[in-house]
């Protein structure tokens, strides 16, 4: 199984501020990597596939990149509603596997 | 409008079975793949299954295998998933999720997600 290790566990940035999130993959996952947000109670939604290709309607604030093993979420100025926790995700090997997350809060 | 919602979640003692239902609409349900992802209360995510279009390809995560069984009823527009044999580990916020494959096979994953059923499992 691909393990996928999330950096830092907890992040605690400003309003306005920049956040660079790290996914690191055990084996390469080419360019099939994912990164999720998730509010409390709700389901998760898509921010970023194939790496770097932001999803419908996701802003530009929001940008990923990195390929095979390392990975990066960075958020250019963080806004109120960006308080989440973020998740990556492969989808190059079965079975599927998620990071543990990382929560991006108010500083 | 784009959904998908699930139902079936509850109670059930150890060693019990429940079936989940995803009911999808406002988009052709035939023509996507569909996955069950878990989540234990104040826990990560975690992939359980996934089924193809027609039905034809499954994979399960081995947490599940040989007790969990995915399907789905493409008449219906509706997703399945039995649960048999529930352990106390089995409680969590159970998702259905769509990927999105294009002619070419390029996959966008998870782009559609339902809002979670609640499987609580203990006696």
């Amino acid at each position: 199984e691909t393990v996928m290790t999330q950096s830092p566990a907890t992040l605690s940035v400003s309003p306005g501020e920049r956040a660079a999130l790290s996914c690191r993959a055990s084996q390469s996952v080419s360019s099939n990597l994912a990164w999720f947000q998730q509010k409390p109670g709700q389901a998760p939604r898509l921010l970023i596939f194939g790496a770097s290709t932001r999803a419908t309607g996701i802003p530009a604030r929001f940008s990923g990149s990195g390929s095979r093993t390392e990975f990066t979420l960075t958020i250019s100025s963080l806004q109120s509603e960006d308080f989440a926790v973020y998740y990556c995700q492969q989808y190059n090997n079965w079975p599927r596997t998620f990071g543990q997350g990382t929560k991006v809060e108010i500083k | 409008e784009v959904q998908l919602v699930e139902s079936g979640g509850g109670l059930v003692q150890p060693g019990g079975s429940l079936r989940l239902s995803c009911a999808a609409s406002g988009f052709t349900f035939s023509g996507y793949w569909l996955h069950w992802v878990r989540q234990a209360p104040g826990k990560g995510l975690v992939w359980i299954s996934r089924i193809n279009s027609d039905g034809s390809t499954i994979n399960y995560a081995d947490s599940v295998k040989g007790r969990f069984t995915i399907s789905r009823d493409n008449a219906k527009n509706t997703l399945f998933l039995q649960m048999n044999s529930l352990r106390a580990e089995d409680t969590a916020f159970y998702f259905c999720a769509r990927d999105t494959v294009d002619n070419g096979g390029n996959i966008t994953p998870f782009d559609l997600w339902g809002q979670g059923a609640l499987v609580t499992v203990a006696s």
